[in-house]
C-alpha cells in the first residue's frame, strides 16, 4: 500500500471554527490531491498541488484552501467552516500527471459541521 | 469533459464471473480508461486502465470496445472482498481531474 496517512481521521467541529487537515506522504510523489466525497456522489477534486507551493484549484475549491511547504505534506484547511463542508476528505498522491499515471489514496476524514 | 455511464447497481454471485459495463460514448483519442474501486469506508484503490487494447492485471480485465465508445471490466471470479463501488473514468494525456461519476455497487452473494 502506498504510504498516505491522514489526520485527524474523524473530526467534528462547530460552524464558524477553522479547521486543517493534514495529509503526508512517504512516497515522494509530486502531486498531491484533496477531494472530498458526499453521499450518492462521486468524488469530487478540491484543490491539488504538483509541487512544493505549487496548487491549483478543482472542481468544489470555494471555501477551502491549501498549502505544501514540503513533498510530504499537504494541508487543507477550511477557514470558516460550514454545515455544507460536512464530508468525507480523501487525500491522493500520484507520481506524476499523465493519463497513464495511478492516483493513490489515503483512508479519509471524516469531518462533521455542526 | 468525457463523461462515462454506468448502472448503478449490480449483484453476483461468488465465485462466478462478473463484467461491469462502462459507456463513454464522447471519449477522444487521447483519454485513457482507468477502473478505481471503493470499499466500504476506504479510500478508492485503481483497479486497472487501458487505452485501446484489453488489459489483464492480477485484480482483473480491461475489454475495451473497437470503436472505443464502451469498455467492460471483468472479474473473473467474484469473491465477497470484491464488493465495492467500481468507478470508470476518462483521463486524457495530461489531466489532473479524475472526474468520479455514481459507479457501480457490485453486490457479491454467498
Amino acid at each position: 500500500d502506498a504510504g498516505i496517512t491522514q489526520s485527524p481521521r474523524h473530526k467534528v467541529t462547530e460552524t464558524g471554527t477553522p479547521v486543517t487537515l493534514r495529509c503526508h506522504q512517504t512516497e515522494n510523489h509530486r502531486y498531491m490531491y484533496w477531494y472530498r466525497q458526499d453521499p450518492g456522489h462521486g468524488l469530487r477534486l478540491i484543490h491539488y498541488s504538483y509541487g512544493v507551493k505549487d496548487t491549483d484549484k478543482g472542481e468544489v475549491s470555494d471555501g477551502y484552501s491549501v498549502s505544501r511547504s514540503k513533498t510530504e505534506d499537504f494541508l487543507l484547511t477550511l477557514e470558516s467552516a460550514t454545515s455544507s463542508q460536512t464530508s468525507v476528505y480523501f487525500c491522493a498522491i500520484s507520481p506524476g500527471d499523465r493519463g497513464t499515471d495511478t492516483q493513490y489514496f489515503g483512508p479519509g476524514t471524516r469531518l462533521t459541521v455542526l | 469533459d468525457a463523461k462515462t455511464t454506468q448502472p448503478n447497481s449490480m449483484e453476483s454471485n461468488e465465485e462466478e464471473p462478473v463484467h461491469l459495463p462502462c459507456n463513454h460514448s464522447t471519449i477522444s483519442g487521447t483519454d485513457y480508461i482507468h477502473w478505481y474501486r471503493q470499499l466500504p469506508s476506504q479510500g478508492p484503490e485503481y483497479v486497472i486502465h487501458g487505452l485501446t487494447s484489453n488489459v489483464n492485471n492480477r485484480m482483473a480485465s480491461l475489454a475495451i470496445a473497437e470503436d472505443r465508445k464502451s469498455s467492460t471490466l471483468i472479474l473473473h471470479r467474484a469473491t465477497l472482498r470484491d464488493a465495492a463501488v467500481y468507478y470508470c473514468i476518462l483521463r486524457d494525456r495530461v489531466n489532473n481531474d479524475m472526474r468520479f461519476g455514481a459507479g457501480t455497487r457490485l453486490t457479491v452473494k454467498p
